[in-house]
């Protein structure tokens, strides 16, 4: 139940192109989501986060589209570019819990 | 600068040598994590701290031990590390436990033969 299950592990985009990763979730608890983006040799640091009580929140050509009734969320990069190549991390947390759970991360590639 | 700092970045050692990971933040956080890195296995966490002489294990504390003793250390301990231990690790500050932004220190490579 405290699970985060990430999707594609692994994603190729044209430059230009939408990349969307997908994350599902079981704890009606958490209310926070976040995405982290990693770079190579580097720590991740936040990208996006939301709470549940929004459907979706954009950031420049990042959105986090979320479905409570599903417990999914996803992240959408629009017209996506080669410096967004980098691993995707979704997650989540409750005010009660203590550490943010993490799915296991999707590493995208975005070709020129 | 906020930040997170990790010391030693790479580390080579050997089955059962005694070995510490530090980590120092300096934005007066008071929760502090350490977290390991895998290939397909992604960001499990190891142990935490939720204030000074506070701290609790994580997902995966087999192996480790940490100390905060300080508001800005929490270093990782290893007492006999083991092949096992090989990952890429991470230690992680924030305001509060769970629903605020963690910032993450560089990363720690650590390598036991």
């Amino acid at each position: 139940q405290q699970q985060v299950k990430q999707s594609p592990q692994s994603l190729i985009v044209q430059k230009g192109g939408i990349s969307i990763i997908n994350c599902a979730y079981e704890n009606t608890a958490f209310d926070y989501f976040p995405w982290y983006q990693q770079f190579p040799g580097k720590g991740p640091a936040l990208l996006i986060a939301i709470r549940p009580d929004v459907s979706e929140k954009k950031e420049g050509r990042f959105t986090i589209s979320f479905n409570k009734s599903a417990k999914q969320f996803s992240l959408h990069i629009m017209d996506s570019q080669p410096g967004d190549s980098a691993t995707y991390f979704c997650a989540a947390s409750s005010q009660a819990g203590t550490a943010l759970i993490f799915g296991k991360g999707t590493t995208l590639s975005v070709s020129s | 600068e906020a930040q997170v700092t990790q010391n030693p970045r790479y580390l080579i050692t050997v089955t059962g040598k005694k070995l510490t990971v530090t980590c120092s933040q300096n934005m007066n956080h008071e929760y502090m994590s350490w977290y390991r890195q895998d290939p397909g296995l992604g960001l499990r966490q190891i142990y935490y701290s939720m204030n000074v002489e506070v701290t609790d294990k994580g997902d995966v504390p087999e192996g480790y031990k940490v100390s905060r003793k300080e508001k800005r250390n929490f270093p990782l301990i290893l007492e006999s590390p083991s092949p096992n231990q090989t990952s890429l690790y991470f230690c992680a500050s924030s305001f509060s436990r769970s629903n605020y932004e963690q910032y993450f220190g560089p990363g720690t490579r650590l390598t036991v033969t």
